[in-house]
């Protein structure tokens, strides 16, 4: 079955500062990318997603670029603020199977 | 236009009763998706469902978990013999992706549930 990994675990930045969370995926079937942002105790929410036929994409502060070669996907946050402090799950999908599998997330913390 | 709705968001049970969880998908959402997350853990796969079938259940023990989406009324998922390693929260997701439609491209988006987070004292 597919496999997702994430990286780093924890990342912690000033504010201001770029934030980069890298995916790697392995089932090269998969053609949909979504990223969430789970705040503490809450659901996860989607902040962005791409689909294989799109090498960047881009939503104000937040950018996501897609490698279908090198089966990997990053999400970009730029200008941080506090309020972007959160943990932040990738996950891959083929679109007609349903499911998506997701990394263990990235848990960013922007200090003032 | 609600939201993925889970109840109860709270559920405290002792060892060897039995929990069930509910979901109402999003309005026009036929298709759920059950997830668990252990604490400061990522989501895990259980279960996709549609209505009155399972699709995938792959990611679901075989024992003492079982899954249910019916024609009417929410998705229920059951675990039987709760034991203390279940506890978690467990998230519930719908989308509106398309029947598998040739020529079409299928939208997977998912919207989450609020999550229940179930203790076994």
């Amino acid at each position: 079955g597919e496999n997702v990994e994430q990286h780093p675990s924890t990342l912690s930045v000033q504010e201001g500062d770029s934030a980069v969370i890298k995916c790697t995926y392995s089932d090269s079937a998969s053609n949909y990318f979504p990223w969430y942002k789970q705040e503490l105790g809450k659901r996860p929410q989607l902040i962005i997603d791409i689909r294989s036929n799109v090498g960047e994409k881009k939503d104000q502060r937040i950018a996501v670029t897609l490698n279908k070669t090198a089966k990997h996907f990053s999400l970009h946050i730029t200008e941080t603020q506090p309020e972007d402090s959160a943990v932040y799950f990738c996950a891959s999908a083929y679109t007609n199977a349903g499911k998506s599998t997701f990394g263990d997330g990235t848990t960013l913390t922007v200090k003032p | 236009n609600a939201g993925v709705m889970q109840n109860p968001r709270h559920l405290v049970r002792r060892r060897g009763q039995e929990a069930r969880l509910r979901c109402s998908p999003m309005k026009g959402h036929s298709h759920v998706y059950w997830y668990r997350q252990l604490p400061e853990e990522g989501l895990k796969f259980m279960v996709y469902l549609q209505k009155e079938n399972i699709i995938d259940e792959s990611g679901m023990p075989k024992e003492r978990f079982s899954a249910e989406f019916p024609k009417e009324g929410p998705s229920i998922l059951r675990i039987q013999q709760v034991v203390r390693g279940d506890s978690a929260a467990y998230f519930c997701a719908s989308s509106p992706i398309s029947p598998l439609g040739i020529g079409k491209d299928t939208d997977n988006e998912q919207f989450f549930g609020p999550g229940t987070r179930l203790t076994v004292l």
